[in-house]
C-alpha cells in the first residue's frame, strides 16, 4: 500500500476509444502529478495540479485531458489515442515544499491497438 | 538543455557492495532524489541531498558533489531483493524535477 492508489492497473483500449485513468492518494497531500514512463526514457511530466490548479501543462496533446475534483482525487480522461501512447502512466502527489518526495502509485499499464 | 546520464544497466553479486553513479547538468541545483523501482510498482522515495557529502540510510547511502555534478548511491550488503531500477532526478532552479532514465540493477546469487 503506497498510499496513492490508481484504477485501473491494466487498460487496453483501441484508438476510437474513450477511457479514464483514476488517482487517489490518502497522505493529505496539496499536489498531484500525472506521468508517462516509457521503457528506457526517463519519466516524463504531463501534468501538475497544486491546491486543485493545474500548474503545468508540458505541451501535452490534447487527447490526453486531466481533472483534479479535489486535493486527494486526479483523473486522466484519453480519447482518439495512437499506439505510441503505450506506457506506464503513474500518478503521484506530494506535499508543497522543494525538498519533499513524491509519493506514487503503482500506475497504469496502457496499451493503445 | 538539462541531461541526468546514468548507466542503463549494472551487475552485482547477493552481498557485495554496488554503487550507481548519476551525472547532472541543469539550469541551477535545488536538490537530488533517489528512488527506487521494483518491475510493475511504483517508484519509493530512497534519499534526498541537497549539500554536498554523504547521506547514510541503513545499507544504502547517497552522495552528493555540487561542483561536480555527481551523485552516487551506494547499496551495501547486497540482496536479492534490491533487484530494482534506480532512478535519478534533480530540482532546477525553477524547482522542476528532472529525471535520469534509470538504472537496472541485476543481483545474482
Amino acid at each position: 500500500e503506497t498510499g496513492v492508489t490508481q484504477t485501473p492497473r491494466h487498460l487496453v483500449m483501441g484508438m476510437t476509444n474513450k477511457k479514464s485513468l483514476k488517482c487517489e492518494q490518502h497522505l493529505g497531500h496539496n499536489a498531484m502529478y500525472w506521468y508517462k514512463q516509457s521503457a528506457k526514457k526517463p519519466l516524463e511530466l504531463m501534468f501538475v495540479y497544486s491546491l486543485e490548479e493545474r500548474v503545468e501543462n508540458n505541451s501535452v496533446p490534447s487527447r490526453f485531458s486531466p481533472e483534479c475534483p479535489n486535493s486527494s482525487h486526479l483523473f486522466l480522461h484519453l480519447h482518439t489515442l495512437q499506439p505510441e501512447d503505450s506506457a506506464l502512466y503513474l500518478c503521484a502527489s506530494s506535499r508543497n515544499g522543494e525538498n519533499s518526495p513524491l509519493h506514487f502509485g503503482n500506475g497504469t499499464r496502457l496499451t493503445v491497438t | 538543455g538539462q541531461n541526468i546520464d546514468q548507466p542503463t544497466e549494472m551487475t552485482a553479486t547477493e552481498g557485495a557492495i554496488v554503487q550507481i553513479n548519476c551525472t547532472y547538468q541543469t539550469s541551477g541545483f535545488n536538490g537530488l532524489f533517489w528512488y527506487q523501482q521494483h518491475a510493475g510498482e511504483a517508484p519509493t522515495f530512497l534519499s534526498y541531498n541537497v549539500l554536498d557529502g554523504l547521506e547514510e540510510k541503513g545499507r544504502f547511502s547517497s552522495f552528493l558533489s555540487r561542483s561536480k555534478g555527481y551523485s552516487y548511491l551506494l547499496l551495501k550488503e547486497l540482496q536479492m531483493k534490491d533487484s530494482a531500477s534506480y532512478l535519478c532526478a534533480v530540482r532546477d532552479s525553477n524547482y522542476q524535477l528532472i529525471w535520469g532514465a534509470g538504472t537496472k540493477l541485476i543481483i545474482k546469487p
